[in-house]
């Protein structure tokens, strides 16, 4: 089974619904993180978590949040979805083991809103 | 983060080793290099790490100059599954929130 997974895996919605994204992990890692990649582009960070009650605005926060469910969860939200955010989205962990800069991503959701 | 530089991109013949370059010359010494790939449409994987030695593990080996500006992943018998875009990172341990990629080497592995 995959260390990192990410629910749905694709998603097509309509401009203004409201969509989650969701991701659970079992690698046991404290810190998560929620990207977004356009095509050509380099990933950009949207939220990340370092605990259950260390929720912090990435570069790219606005039209999104972020809920950390339980140390294997974190969810992305967008709250009332527009075009541009059509993108793929990608999870990822990290261990807060000194040293341990190694990030896990999951399989990715590709988000088109139309 | 110190910046690096790596080819666009590189064929490799199916069963030949892959020698992908990256050019980190600004490193800090406190710097480790990163090795992560992307297949198409997929999540980042995790491919490498290492400071100052050589490194090697199930997918790769890392080899790193003696002034550490610069390194190679080694693929040694690249399978057309290893068709990707590999992405060298230098970063110290607990710096910037966001793995932050560049534009990478596009590998493509020829049947």
């Amino acid at each position: 089974d995959a260390d990192v997974t990410q629910t749905p895996r694709n998603r097509i919605t309509k401009t203004g619904k409201r969509i989650m994204l969701e991701c659970s992990q079992t690698k046991g890692h404290d810190r998560m993180y929620w990207y977004r990649q356009d095509p050509g582009l380099g990933l950009r960070l949207i939220y990340y978590s370092f605990d259950v009650k260390d929720i912090n605005k990435g570069e790219i926060s606005d039209g999104y949040s972020v809920s950390r469910q339980a140390q294997a969860k974190f969810s992305l939200s967008l709250e009332s979805a527009i075009p541009n955010q059509t993108a793929l989205y990608f999870c990822a962990t990290r261990s807060k083991v000194a040293g341990a800069d190694t990030q896990y991503f999951g399989p990715g959701t590709r988000l088109t809103v139309l | 983060d110190a910046k690096t530089t790596q080819p666009p991109s590189m064929d490799c013949a199916e069963g030949r080793a892959a020698n992908l370059p990256c050019n980190h010359s600004t490193i800090s010494g406190n710097e480790y290099v990163y090795w992560y790939r992307q297949i198409h449409s997929q999540g980042p994987q995790y491919i490498i790490h290492g400071l100052k030695n050589n490194e090697t593990n199930e997918m790769a080996s890392l080899i790193i100059t003696e002034d550490r500006k610069s390194s190679t992943l080694i693929l040694p018998h690249a399978t057309l599954r290893d068709t990707a875009v590999y992405y060298c990172i230098v970063r110290a341990p607990g710096s910037a929130r966001q793995l932050t990629f560049g534009s990478g080497t596009q590998l493509t592995v020829l049947p």
